[in-house]
């Protein structure tokens, strides 16, 4: 009965290669996101989807592409992986809006040697 | 420049007492601020949401208290549990977008039996 399920959980993997991080909530909402927490603890928004519709992409280089086959599904695929690309990354789900509650998958953590 | 800012960094409190965790923000105007709790390796979890109209929520051992006035608000701590032991965010989200949230940095809270 998870609500927002991330794969893998930790991905490990050399400079310059292409990965991809899937994302699937089952809790019905319409919007979807992703964030990337680094050491520092902040999370930072790169992309966030209504309705398979781009509404936030904030500034994060285009080795960076958001796929959202579903209004189910936010799928993250990362390119030429750098080693500053190392972070935990989250997938949130709402229904539409900033002002509802975001629910958070249990985080990838991808570490880029 | 939007900001949230959290006081202390981390905190470290005996099982069974009370504390009070600090947030400040420049975010004007806002909808709503929020309060999660992330544990370690785990996805924030919400614990409450406040419109800027609302001075207090509670939710079990957990009350928040926002002053719009002086653009402060606080998360308070009831007779501590060990699992208690997590980060605390202060999230704000600008009246002017609906997706996008300002995240502070948390408040790392040890609660030692």
């Amino acid at each position: 009965d998870t609500a927002v399920s991330q794969t893998p959980k930790y991905l490990v993997t050399q400079m310059g290669n292409d990965k991809s991080i899937k994302c699937e909530q089952n809790l019905g909402h319409d919007t979807m996101y992703w964030y990337k927490q680094d050491s520092k603890k902040f999370l930072k928004i790169m992309f966030s989807y209504n309705n398979k519709e781009l509404i936030i992409n904030e500034t994060v280089p285009n080795r960076f592409s958001p796929k959202s086959p579903d209004k189910a599904h936010l799928n993250l695929h990362i390119n030429s992986l750098e080693l500053g690309d190392s972070a935990v990354y989250f997938c949130a789900s709402s229904q539409r809006g900033g002002v509802n509650e975001q629910f958070f998958g249990p985080g990838t953590r991808l570490t880029v040697l | 420049k939007n900001q949230v800012e959290q006081s202390p960094q981390s905190l470290i409190i005996l099982e069974g007492k009370n504390c009070t965790l600090q947030c400040n923000y420049t975010v004007s105007p806002f909808s709503n601020l929020r309060w999660y709790k992330q544990d370690t390796g785990r996805g924030p979890v919400s614990l409450t949401i406040m419109t800027f109209s609302e001075n207090t929520k509670s939710n079990g051992r957990y009350t928040a208290t926002l002053d719009a006035d002086t653009k402060q608000s606080s998360l308070h701590i009831t007779a501590s549990q060990l699992s208690d032991s997590a980060s605390y965010i202060c999230v704000v989200s600008p009246m002017d977008s609906n997706y996008q949230l300002i995240w502070g940095a948390g408040t790392k809270l040890i609660i030692k039996p």
